[in-house]
């Protein structure tokens, strides 16, 4: 059972550009989650979705930034117009219903704008 | 709201010395509990988690951690590291009907020979 797929491992945009990072939940996680983490810095949560549903984006800045979960396919985090600020490692977590597994994150893609 | 508080942003031990890593939390509903331990240049693996039960979980690489619902602590222990426990760790809380996970700011390990 594959754990959580995220590519790519290493994305570098210049300013201006879209970025689009993708995050593929464990076989039966049904939540997903976005975070990003900046140098010396905790997670901090962006989004959660389940399928074609978000729940909670309280952490999404308010532009530049969508996320969504679609019927098939993987999870996308969009970032439009990247700026310098926007260079961290983004985390992709997913769940069951229960936690059974409690949450099993992906191993990140991390953004460089230059 | 939930938030988490990791008393200590860095932890430097001796090999072979037994660790505590302090993590406080609140929230207004009942509380599932994580730590989970991050390496340079990688995602976080699951040490250990709360759901509910037993207040004394055990967790891999001989990690525990025991949940106080009245100190609303979950220390993370270790009674005897290796350098390869050298790393960031972090405790995170969800509950209620939230499955947001909230972390803390982490507390970096360093395990010296």
């Amino acid at each position: 059972n594959a754990g959580v797929m995220q590519n790519p491992r290493h994305l570098v945009r210049r300013r201006g550009q879209e970025a689009r990072l993708r995050c593929s939940p464990m076989k039966g996680h049904s939540h997903v989650y976005w975070y990003r983490q900046l140098p010396e810095e905790g997670l901090k949560f962006m989004v959660y979705l389940q399928k074609e549903n978000i729940i909670d984006e309280s952490g999404m800045p308010k532009e530049r930034f969508s996320a969504e979960f679609p019927k098939e396919g993987p999870s996308i985090l969009r970032i439009q117009q990247v700026v310098r600020g926007d260079s961290a490692a983004y985390f992709c977590a997913s769940s069951d219903r229960d936690l059974l597994y409690g949450y099993t994150f992906g191993s990140g893609t991390r953004l460089t704008v230059v | 709201a939930q938030s988490v508080t990791q008393l200590d942003s860095q932890v430097p031990v001796f090999e072979e010395a037994p660790v505590e890593l302090r993590c406080n939390y609140s929230s207004s509903v009942s509380v599932y509990l994580f730590w989970y331990v991050q390496y340079p240049n990688q995602g976080l693996q699951l040490l250990l988690k709360y759901l509910s039960g037993s207040t004394l979980v055990k967790g891999i690489n001989g990690f525990e951690a025991e949940f106080n619902k009245s100190q609303t602590s979950f220390h993370l222990r270790k009674p005897s590291v290796h350098i390869s426990d050298t790393a960031e760790y972090f405790c995170a809380v969800s509950g209620g009907s939230n499955y947001k996970l909230t972390f803390g700011k982490g507390t970096l390990l360093t395990v010296n020979p």
